[in-house]
């Protein structure tokens, strides 16, 4: 039973303008969530994160937005560029596991 | 810079051989981890150790054990491999554990390997 899920499985975006990446999560328990961006042929690497006592988080282009009544995270890149291109998984954490979501793929478009 | 490297990018394996996947990460790090990728899936954690000779299985250990006999490396073990492990394995590994949990925060994962079991 997948408790992290990305809907979407692609996403393209015109170069400049917002992506959005979103995920949805089942367990109210999860306290800490992370986004991963992977390029083909490369490991994950960490994006951005937040814990479940913020909504927002921001680092330069990459904004997390918390909604925990919703159970729903966002990714918000503005504005967007081609090397933003790649799978972006979606990830929350509670106890001794971490959940990954199923993965985005966001094309920027020059 | 934290370098996690796994021992092949590439294997092919036959159904019923025994398979190693070897992790090795040059930071010092207490908390080392096996997933393994799958379309529509995601990434599902396999085990995971939080310090040398501990580990604890996560999602999916069915079919799988690990080995952590020193700090800096953490194996993957298919004790007799069958074709639904086929797929691609990825190691991570963190720093700062908690009171024994692992560190689940921020995990740096190395190329991956791709396994194909025949």
């Amino acid at each position: 039973d997948q408790q992290v899920k990305q809907n979407s499985p692609s996403l393209s975006v015109q170069e400049g303008r917002i992506s959005i990446l979103n995920c949805d999560y089942t367990n109210s328990m999860f306290d800490y969530f992370l986004w991963y961006k992977k390029y083909p042929a490369e490991g994950p690497t960490f994006l951005i994160s937040i814990s479940s006592i913020k909504d927002k988080n921001e680092d330069g282009r990459f904004t997390v937005f918390l909604n925990k009544s919703a159970k729903h995270l966002s990714l918000h890149i503005v504005p967007s560029q081609p090397g933003d291109s790649a799978v972006y998984f979606c990830a929350a954490t509670g106890a001794n596991n971490l959940f990954f979501g199923t993965g985005t793929r966001l094309t920027v478009i020059p | 810079d934290v370098k996690v490297t796994q021992s092949s990018r590439y294997l092919v394996k036959r159904t019923g051989e025994k398979v190693f996947l070897e992790c090795v990460q040059d930071m010092d790090h207490e908390n080392m981890f096996w997933y393994r990728q799958d379309p529509g899936l995601g990434l599902r954690l396999i085990y995971f150790s939080y310090d040398v000779k501990m580990k604890e299985k996560g999602d999916i250990p069915e079919g799988y054990s690990v080995s952590r006999e020193k700090k800096e490396r953490f194996s993957l073990i298919l004790e007799s491999a069958s074709t639904n492990q086929t797929s691609m394995y990825l190691c991570a590994s963190s720093p700062e554990p908690v009171l024994g949990a692992p560190n689940l925060h921020e995990q740096f994962f190395g190329p991956g390997t791709r396994l194909t079991v025949l």
